[in-house]
């Protein structure tokens, strides 16, 4: 099993739609989790971090869910420059909080 | 500040050949990594270091050197280049107490033939 699990897509959406993502990580001590978004042949950028609470930036929500191991990212409202990769990321190791476990990513195309 | 830099940007290397890809950062940060993407799939570390003169493997090491003479500086160093090699590969740094939010370097696309 992969340590981190995305759907790859792509998610083809008109704009104004509102779209979701799931991504499951299979280490249960895994303790940090973010969302990375990646542009067509560009370089990996943080999106948002993911609380326990759930949490909010604009139009981005992302909630975890550590009884079944997965994390979520809705987007609402989409826009057009909202196409790109969506990558899940995980906290690999809490004893060395620095190594990072990327998902393969999710893709957004948002159509007019 | 220039942030992440790397070069090149594109290289074509013939099998069995050697290079070293260039990664510097301008932000005095003490951590620093490489990874390789390879088409649809994740990012894989290669190597970490964690400040001038201390290096480590990553999960995909084989095949490729570090060096870390320096905080700015951190080379890729392929030897002996191979197919399975063909990738993008990114350098990334981050703030000591905020190693989530890694900086990229927009990345080197490296093929081999």
């Amino acid at each position: 099993r992969k340590e981190v699990e995305q759907d790859p897509g792509p998610f083809n959406v008109p704009e104004g739609a509102t779209v979701a993502f799931n991504c499951t990580y299979s280490n249960s001590a895994s303790q940090s989790f973010f969302w990375y978004r990646q542009d067509c042949r560009k370089e990996p950028k943080l999106l948002m971090s993911v609380y326990s609470s759930g949490n909010e930036d604009g139009r981005f929500t992302a909630q975890l869910n550590r009884a079944s191991q997965y994390i979520s990212l809705l987007i609402r409202d989409s826009k057009l420059s909202d196409s790109a990769t969506y990558l899940c990321v995980v906290n690999a190791n809490p004893f060395s909080s620095y190594k990072l476990i990327f998902g393969s990513g999710t893709r957004l195309l948002v159509r007019p | 500040n220039a942030g992440v830099t790397q070069t090149p940007k594109f290289r074509i290397l013939k099998i069995g050949q050697s290079m070293t890809l260039q990664c510097a950062q301008d932000m005095n940060h003490n951590y620093m990594y490489w990874y390789r993407q390879d088409p649809g799939m994740g990012l894989k570390l290669i190597y970490y270091s964690v400040g001038a003169g201390i290096t480590d493997k990553g999960e995909v090491p084989n095949g490729y050197n570090v060096s870390r003479s320096t905080t700015e500086d951190f080379p890729l160093r392929l030897e002996l280049a191979a197919p399975s090699q063909t990738s993008v590969y990114f350098c990334a740094t981050h703030k000591e107490q905020a190693s989530y939010e890694q900086y990229f370097g927009p990345g080197t696309r490296l093929t081999v033939t």
